[in-house]
This record gives structure tokens, sequence and C-alpha cells, in this order.
């Protein structure tokens, strides 16, 4: 069974930096195209990025909110995905879930880490 | 981008009733881009439905899933007790950002 793990989150002031890692336990890692996703507190879902499989290109695509501020990177070598966030906001204050992209789906899901941006 | 309008809002149903969600687009979209997703509390999304109407690994057959073009259904035949959740449409095209309605609450009435 395949299992994501989010791990990183915890409170920063506005303008810092956070370090996300999600590790998956996937032996097909390396063909995975891998998304973040948040959700702030009370709110509904909201897709951050993507980043595609190194055979993909590796490339990686962002939302309007982050791009610029966020950036996803892959070691395929320790099954981990990274969401690398600087220049934080209140409004970053969300979940932030790992997900595993499957023909136009999220088909498995991390349990989320908590990222608090508040002074 | 596509902006995904679900209505209702939250709706107020017995266990056993049948139960239908809406999820319009803002332009026509291929079906294969549409899912939906159940969400309970303090747990993350779970993935019900692929192109529209395919039933992902392990969901029960009362989960149903319909529509095209800009009109999208999701319909539980029978609500179960561990049915009461939010539900979210998600369009996921070639094109993105990849964009989600927000959510219809499913409460015990």
């Amino acid at each position: 069974e395949v299992h994501l793990v989010e791990s990183g989150g915890g409170l920063v002031k506005p303008g810092g930096s956070l370090r996300l890692s999600c590790a998956v336990s996937d032996f097909t890692f390396n063909d995975r195209w891998m998304n973040w996703l948040r959700q702030a507190p009370g709110k509904g879902l909201e897709w951050v990025g993507r980043i595609k499989s190194k055979t993909s290109g590796g490339t990686t695509d962002y939302a309007a909110p982050v791009k610029g501020r966020f950036t996803m990177s892959r070691d395929d070598s320790k099954n981990t995905v990274f969401l690398e966030m600087n220049s934080l906001k209140i409004e970053d204050t969300a979940m932030y879930y790992c997900a595993r992209d499957y023909w136009s789906t999220f088909d498995i899901w991390g349990q989320g880490t908590m990222v608090t941006v508040s002074s | 981008e596509v902006v995904l309008t679900q209505s209702p809002g939250t709706l107020s149903l017995s266990p056993g009733e049948r139960l239908t969600l809406s999820c319009r687009t803002s332009e026509s979209v291929s079906s294969a881009s549409l899912a939906w997703y159940q969400q309970k509390p303090g747990q993350s999304p779970r993935l019900l439905i692929s192109g529209a109407s395919s039933r992902a690994t392990g969901i029960p057959d009362r989960f149903s899933g319909s529509g095209s073009g800009t009109d999208f259904t999701l319909t539980i035949s029978r609500l179960e007790p561990e049915d009461f959740a939010v539900y979210y449409c998600q369009h996921y095209g070639n094109s993105l950002p990849v964009t989600f309605g927000q959510g219809t609450k499913v409460e015990i009435k």
C-alpha cells in the first residue's frame, strides 16, 4: 500500500521560510508526478503546484498565488518531494497536503502538515 | 481558469435518502478532467470519482457520477452514516491551474 507522509510544518513569521517534505513509500515513485495542495482553516481545497517525473522533464508548475515564492523539487533516490516556501504571508496559513497525480486526479493523499504564518 | 460552482452549499438529509450534488463549470470541459472527492472532519480528501463517472478503487457502488460539458452530478443512492461529509468537485485539464469547487457539506437532518 502506498503511503505519503508530510513533515516540516510549523509556526513562522510573515516573510519567513519553511521547507516541507513528503516521503513516499512507492517503488514506482520515479515515474510519478507529485502535487502539493493546501486547505486554509475552515476553507476549501487549493492546488499549489506539481512536479513532473524526470522522464517527463521534471518540470514544475505553480498556482498564481505562490508562483515566484514557492519551489518544488524531488529526490528520487529518497522517494521524497519537497516544497520550499519563501516570503510567507499570513494567507499561506493552511494544512499542506502532498498527493499523487493519477490521470487528472489526486488518488493518494498524505495526512497533511500544518503551516501557520503569524507574527 | 475554469471556475467550478457547487450547489447547494449545505444539504441536510437523513440516512437512507438519495443525495444529488451539482458541479457546474464556467466553460465546457472534457469529462476526463472532472473528479469528485469526499472529505471528513480531520481527514485528508479521498478520491471518489474520476473521469466524471468512474468510481475509484474501493468506492462503494452507491456512489455514481455523471454529466458532460458544463454540468456534472455526484449521486449517492442511499446515504449511509459514514457518507456525511464535505464533497468537492475538481477540474484538472491540459491547461492549469487545477481548480476545485467550494464544496458541499452534507449533514445529518
